[in-house]
């Protein structure tokens, strides 16, 4: 059974920094590439960020590119998310999303971790 | 960057047939993904590539994409298909690349 996993989110202030991971399992993980959503509280969905498979391909949503750092470690199935300059408008819940193989759908989520920007 | 424009809220009396658009610029060249998140929980894959359902979702659920709108259409609506629904494309163009969500659709069932 395909599971994604997040932690690592929480309380911090304005100007700190929070590392988010995603736990895989279930399926062969270095042979996905994976996104970061987020949804802000009674807000739509939101993307963040995408990596490829090998983790030679980033991409960022503008909203972030320059603060937050997506990366991959495929001997540990796991996904990251450094999030640094945190704003009160990254305040959200923190998605991963596998993408499937047929035309980039994400096709298996987390549960999601809420990240709470606020002094 | 790429636009994809959903109406805010669709109500549908139950049995009966709920289409919800999403609206871009030639969005029939590309490929459509659909979800359904209820309150509190993660979004999940309802149809992808246009038309096509991943396993488990029921055959009520179906989409379509021509021209500059693609739809999502619930037919035989049910109490449990109230919920938002967010619709999904790989934007590549040069200023920008990476997934692209319209603003999502309430659906209500009245």
């Amino acid at each position: 059974e395909v599971q994604l996993v997040e932690s690592g989110g929480g309380l911090v202030q304005p100007g700190g920094s929070l590392r988010l991971s995603c736990a895989a399992s279930g399926f062969t993980f270095s042979s996905y590439e994976m996104n970061w959503v987020r949804q802000a509280p009674g807000k739509g969905l939101e993307w963040v960020s995408y990596i490829s498979s090998s983790g030679s391909t980033i991409y960022y949503a503008d909203s972030v590119k320059g603060r937050f750092t997506i990366s991959r470690d495929n001997a540990k199935n796991s996904l990251y998310l450094q999030m640094n300059s945190l704003r009160a408008e990254d305040t959200a819940v923190y998605y991963c999303a596998r993408v499937g193989l047929v035309r980039g759908e994400g096709d298996y989520w987390g549960q999601g971790t809420l990240v709470t920007v606020s002094s | 960057s790429y636009v994809l424009t959903q109406p805010p809220s669709v109500s549908v009396a139950p049995g009966q047939t709920a289409r919800i658009t999403c609206g871009g610029n030639n969005i029939g060249s590309k490929s459509v993904h659909w979800y359904q998140q209820k309150p509190g929980q993660a979004p999940v894959l309802v149809v992808y590539d246009d038309s096509d359902r991943p396993s488990g979702i029921p055959e009520r659920f179906s989409g379509s994409n021509s021209g500059n709108t693609a739809t999502l259409t619930i037919s035989r609506v049910e109490a449990g298909d109230e919920a938002d629904y967010y619709c999904q494309v790989w934007d590549s163009s040069s200023d920008h690349r990476g997934w692209v969500f319209g603003g999502g659709t309430k659906l209500t069932v009245l």
